[in-house]
């Protein structure tokens, strides 16, 4: 199994601020997953973070507005760029466990909310 | 294409009575399913997993599930729930061979356990 541990667990923030948030892995992974929790929705990945690679990112979702930063195995960041109210949701990093057939292994989740 | 649904946004239940949790998927080849718990303020714990073999999978807190093929649905049970089983649940889906390495999760289903 993997801990996964997330910073800050919560924030407020004003509209067209940035922040960044910082996801830390206990063990060495090669990918690492970023997620948006929205209420009342499901989870919608963000983009596939590889260490020594460009993010991989999903339809509707672009570098400009989720920077994300992966310099070694165990950590990466991503930041919510220029911020508005709909981007206040839970941002949850993720890590697949060994093998196809194994579970993710999830962090705690950074709660935004944007004024 | 994998997909995944849970028809039910919220379900309650009194404490001490079984309880169901929905879920049907969609794939092309075979399924593996999993069921995510999330509590408050708290990220996704895996909770149990079909990939193979009986249908009838065994996971933790006293949660069980039945994978159906012939309906493709994957519900999630416990015979007699708890208050501190109030959560939010999450059916997740692969598709294999050849889908996507990163399951299609539910949009969640709220469970409230009543006193």
């Amino acid at each position: 199994s993997a801990v996964i541990s997330q910073k800050p667990s919560r924030d407020i923030c004003q509209r067209g601020t940035s922040l960044t948030i910082q996801c830390q892995v206990d063990s060495q992974v090669t990918m690492m997953f970023w997620y948006r929790q929205q209420p009342g929705q499901s989870l919608t990945l963000i983009a596939t973070a590889n260490q020594g690679s460009e993010a991989t990112y999903e339809s509707g979702f672009v570098i400009d507005k989720f920077p994300i930063s992966r310099p070694n195995l165990t950590f990466s960041t991503l930041t919510v760029s220029n911020m508005s109210p709909e981007d206040s949701s839970i941002y949850l990093c993720s890590v697949p466990g060994q093998g196809s057939t194994d579970t993710q292994y999830f962090g705690p989740g950074t709660r935004l909310t944007v004024l | 294409a994998q997909s995944v649904a849970q028809p039910e946004d919220q379900v309650n239940v009194a404490e001490g009575n079984p309880l169901t949790v929905k879920c049907t998927y969609s794939v092309s080849g075979n399924p593996y399913l999993f069921w995510y718990v999330q509590y408050p303020n708290r990220g996704l714990q895996f909770l149990l997993k079909y990939i193979t073999g009986d249908n009838l999978v065994k996971g933790s807190y006293g949660f069980e599930a039945e994978f159906n093929k012939s309906q493709t649905s994957f519900h999630l049970k416990k015979p007699s729930a708890l208050v501190s089983d109030s959560a939010l649940y999450f059916c997740a889906v692969r598709d294999t061979p050849g889908g996507s390495y990163i399951p299609t999760f539910g949009r969640g289903t709220s469970l409230i356990v009543h006193p």
